[in-house]
């Protein structure tokens, strides 16, 4: 068992529609990071928190510490938000990040 | 631009020879990670320097592997005798002690090695 988990593996959405991605985890954590990933391989860093929630435009991330779980949310899907989505543990002194294996975002008009 | 640039972004080698990456982070961050991260897979954490010191290295990095940070600034990153299993995407991310951890990290483009 992998120590981050995310599901859905692949999610197709039409333009518009309210879109969750699901993280838990397995070991300790300082923080939790959503990260988006784009063909080409960049990625950039869209969350990272230890507690609640945080807002960003469409963008929503919530973290549930005693569950160990965490979850993406994307109101208003559009084309442009087609993408990987990576949830990452950043842990120990070394804040080195385990990475979940990705979920593949195809928003289609 | 101010971000973490890798070079070269791609290289092509034949199986059994040497190749080295380079990676600059972002200007005065002393902790500079490299992770790798093959087809379909989420990254997997390699190394890591806290200024010029090696402070960790993943069982990932057989040794074959070197990675150094001579001047706390750039990084390379060495793989040795190339097989094609180390095809894949090298990843570089720096970060600095910001607000008591160093746990935001910023990644560079990346460096897509194929080895034949």
């Amino acid at each position: 068992k992998n120590e981050v988990e995310q599901s859905p593996q692949n999610l197709t959405a039409q333009e518009g529609e309210f879109i969750t991605i699901n993280c838990s985890y397995s070991v300790g954590i300082s923080a939790l990071h959503w990260l988006q990933q784009h063909p080409g391989g960049g990625i950039v860093s869209l969350f990272m928190l230890s507690s609640g929630k945080k807002k960003h435009g469409r963008l929503i991330a919530t973290i549930n510490i005693q569950e160990k779980h965490s979850s993406l949310h994307i109101t208003a899907s559009h084309p442009r938000d087609s993408a990987v989505y990576i949830c990452a543990a950043s842990t120990g002194t070394a804040s080195k990040l385990t990475f979940g294996t990705g979920t593949r975002l195809q928003v289609t008009l | 631009d101010t971000g973490v640039s890798q070079d070269p972004r791609h290289k092509i080698t034949k199986r059994g020879q040497n190749v080295t990456f380079r990676c600059d982070p972002i200007s005065e961050h002393n902790r500079l990670y490299w992770y790798r991260q093959t087809l379909g897979q989420g990254p997997e954490f390699l190394t890591y320097f806290q200024n010029e010191a090696q402070l960790e290295k993943s069982r990932l990095l057989s040794d074959r592997f070197s990675a150094e940070r001579p001047k706390g600034s750039f990084s390379t990153l060495e793989i040795q005798r190339t097989e094609q299993g180390d095809s894949a995407m090298y990843l570089c991310a720096s970060s600095s002690l910001l607000g008591g951890s160093y746990n935001e990290q910023f990644f560079g483009p990346g460096t897509r090695l194929t080895v034949l």
